[in-house]
């Protein structure tokens, strides 16, 4: 167990870029999430896949926001056209699918956007 | 809607001292899960327990324990003989029966001195 991993750890963007964020999850866990963290708060959902499929999408991911898991195993999470207010932490987790499987999450990407 | 509220945004404390986190919950579901997560300074968050909303039962592992009481919503967690390394954000976390999205708390700070 490796854990899960994200990369990168930090990114700096001038507002209007594109980024991309990589997440990949324990390799036994067909479930992958993806949080946003700000200072000071808790982890707010963004969306979720099982294997492939993206199942649930949070009404704070906007249009510019996109996640994909293109063979289930890792996930991108793409911001087009950032804007200050994006700057967060981005959290993956993954877990074994069942309602008592523990959600494990990365190290997170922490995004400024200048 | 769900709600989880960690009224304690800092606490400091003494090394040995006894500390605990307050979490209250609010939820319409009957089956729910309760979780608490650890996130040091390096920033994962650290899976401590979890809890289903059919078992009242209270836990103990080491130096922690945990008590979980629907008659007023609440599932706080109790450290004993606190230690510098148990110095961290600490959060509370409800998810609803049918999906997987967790709803944190906004966090509490403990800062155990030496």
């Amino acid at each position: 167990d490796t854990g899960v991993s994200q990369d990168p750890r930090h990114k700096i963007t001038k507002r209007g870029q594109n980024v991309t964020f990589r997440c990949d999850p324990i390799s036994e866990h067909n479930r992958l999430y993806w949080y946003r963290q700000t200072l000071g708060q808790g982890p707010e959902f963004l969306t979720y896949f099982q294997n492939e499929a993206q199942l649930e999408k949070s009404r704070l991911l906007s249009d510019r926001f996109s996640a994909e898991r293109p063979k289930g195993s890792f996930s991108t999470l793409e911001i087009q056209r950032t804007e200050q207010g994006d700057s967060a932490m981005y959290l993956c987790a993954s877990s074994l699918q069942g309602w008592d499987s523990p959600l494990h999450f990365g190290n997170g990407t922490r995004l400024t956007v200048t | 809607a769900q709600k989880v509220t960690q009224a304690q945004t800092e606490i400091s404390v003494v090394e040995k001292e006894d500390v605990t986190l307050d979490c209250v919950y609010e939820t319409r579901d009957t089956t729910y899960y309760l979780f608490w997560y650890k996130q040091p300074p390096s920033g994962e968050l650290v899976f401590l327990i979890r809890r289903n909303s059919f078992d009242e039962q209270n836990e103990i592992s080491g130096r922690y324990s945990w008590n979980f009481q629907k008659s007023t919503s609440s599932f706080n967690f109790t450290i004993t003989a606190s230690q510098v390394v148990d110095s961290a954000v600490y959060f509370c976390a409800l998810m609803r029966g049918s999906n997987y999205k967790l709803t944190f708390g906004k966090g509490t700070l403990l800062t155990v001195n030496p």
